[in-house]
């Protein structure tokens, strides 16, 4: 059982709202992960990190940021939420050997 | 540049075999995956294969990889309706990235 944590799993914002995804793992990774799923299935990497203090930007431009000011924690925060941010957002972290890439459940988010 | 194709849907009766295939384009991928995804859920890694590898069997699970053609599969047999899911093939690009397919939605009628 992986040991990564996405809150809220759900959420409903208004446009124009600040929002905070967050992202939790317990197992020591170095590298973390945040992609975007549309409602078609295919997943896109957003943003990835390689360590403390490391943040990249992945193959689909996104209009969010993420921060890894610690290793457990790679939050992405949407300055001004909008209606084209609407999809879910899945977190990953990836350990030493290359069998190790865990997801996290997910946050689905709608924004109004 | 790097992509990974899978066909969008299958559909098998119980107790049938699954077959769902991917094609990858990037030939100096070491590892090779097989997720699962199931609704409102994240991704659980089924299984995974080593690039020198031909074959790789996980109880139900059998995953065959044709590196000259760039060919993965998953079979699962005795399929389930418990089974039912997306299922994604995903290459390791060596640059500590995974590049995933779009998804293989399998149905599985009673």
């Amino acid at each position: 059982e992986a040991d990564i944590y996405q809150t809220p799993r759900y959420l409903v914002i208004g446009t124009g709202k600040k929002i905070t995804l967050e992202c939790s793992q317990t197992m020591g990774h170095d590298k973390m992960y945040w992609y975007q799923q549309d409602p078609g299935m295919e997943l896109h990497l957003i943003h990835y990190s390689y360590g403390v203090n490391s943040t990249e930007k992945g193959d689909l431009s996104s209009e969010s940021t993420v921060s890894r000011i610690r290793t457990e924690h790679f939050p992405l925060t949407l300055e001004s939420a909008r209606p084209s941010h609407t999809s879910q957002y899945l977190c990953a972290s990836r350990g030493q050997t290359y069998n190790e890439q865990f997801f996290g459940p997910g946050t689905r988010l709608t924004v109004l | 540049g790097e992509d990974v194709e899978q066909s969008l849907f299958l559909s098998v009766r119980e107790g049938d075999s699954s077959v769902i295939n991917c094609t990858y384009t990037d030939s100096s991928s070491t590892y090779l995956y097989w997720y699962k995804q199931e609704p409102g859920a994240g991704l659980q890694l089924l299984t995974y294969i080593f690039s020198n590898m031909d074959m790789k069997q996980d109880q139900r699970l059998t995953v065959l990889l044709n590196k000259k053609d760039k060919h993965l599969s998953l079979r699962i047999a005795d399929t389930q309706t418990g089974d039912s899911a997306i299922y994604f093939c995903a290459e390791d690009n060596q640059g500590g990235k995974l590049i995933f397919g779009q998804g293989t939605e399998l149905s599985v009628k009673p």
